[in-house]
């Protein structure tokens, strides 16, 4: 069974850098798929941030693509994202999840923006 | 970046049937199909079907899904209350090379 995990801070400042990494287990990243992530701020809907492959390719939410970084370690079976210059508007639950069939997602983290 | 558009809400009857509608255009729906999502408040989101009418193992025969042309929707038959939950659309745009995904769609079972 395919797991997905995030991890990261969950407070982070305006104007800082959102990390966050998303650990895979049940399946080796290197065999294939995409990957990426999907944020959902209070009470709103799904936003797609970006999907990568396993192989380093990437694809980023126009809306974000200058504050956006996605990258994968296969040597931990996990993959990261990091979100640069966050704002208020930031402040979100954010999934990791197979693409591109969104097959598997992981339980969320929820980072704040704030001071 | 255009997202899909689906109805804020729709409310049935238990036991009754429920057609969900996601419109796109042909760089999404239309081109590679949509995929559906439930989510029940405060969890993950959870794949109902993808490209259409592919249904994990594990999800019930009650939800099926299909498209005509641009437009996708998910039926969902014998509603129990338990199906009461938002349910997203999502398409691969081909134009953008990005994911889209709708609104959301809040089904209430009365």
């Amino acid at each position: 069974q395919v797991q997905l995990q995030e991890s990261g801070p969950g407070l982070v400042k305006p104007s800082e850098t959102l990390s966050l990494t998303c650990a895979v287990s049940g399946y080796s990243i290197s065999s294939g798929y995409y990957w990426g992530w999907i944020r959902q701020p209070p009470g709103k809907g799904l936003e797609w941030v970006g999907t990568m492959s396993h192989s380093g390719s990437t694809y980023y939410n126009p809306s974000l693509k200058s504050r956006v970084t996605m990258s994968v370690d296969t040597s931990k079976n996990q993959f990261s994202l990091k979100l640069s210059s966050v704002t208020a508007a930031d402040t979100a639950v954010y999934y990791c999840a197979r693409h591109a069939e969104l097959d598997y997602w992981g339980q969320g983290t929820l980072v704040t923006v704030s001071s | 970046q255009a997202g899909l558009t689906q109805p804020p809400s729709v409310s049935k009857d238990l036991r009754q049937t429920a057609t969900l509608t996601c419109t796109g255009n042909s760089n999404n729906v239309g081109n590679q199909g949509a995929a559906w999502l439930q989510q029940h408040q405060g969890h993950p989101p959870k794949l109902l079907s993808y490209r259409n009418n592919n249904r994990p193992s594990g999800i019930s025969e009650r939800f099926s899904a299909s498209r005509s042309g641009n437009t996708a929707s998910l039926t969902i038959t014998g509603l129990q209350f338990e199906d009461e939950a938002d349910y997203y659309c999502s398409a691969w745009d081909s134009s953008l090379s990005a994911r889209v995904f709708g609104g959301g769609t809040k089904l209430t079972v009365l």
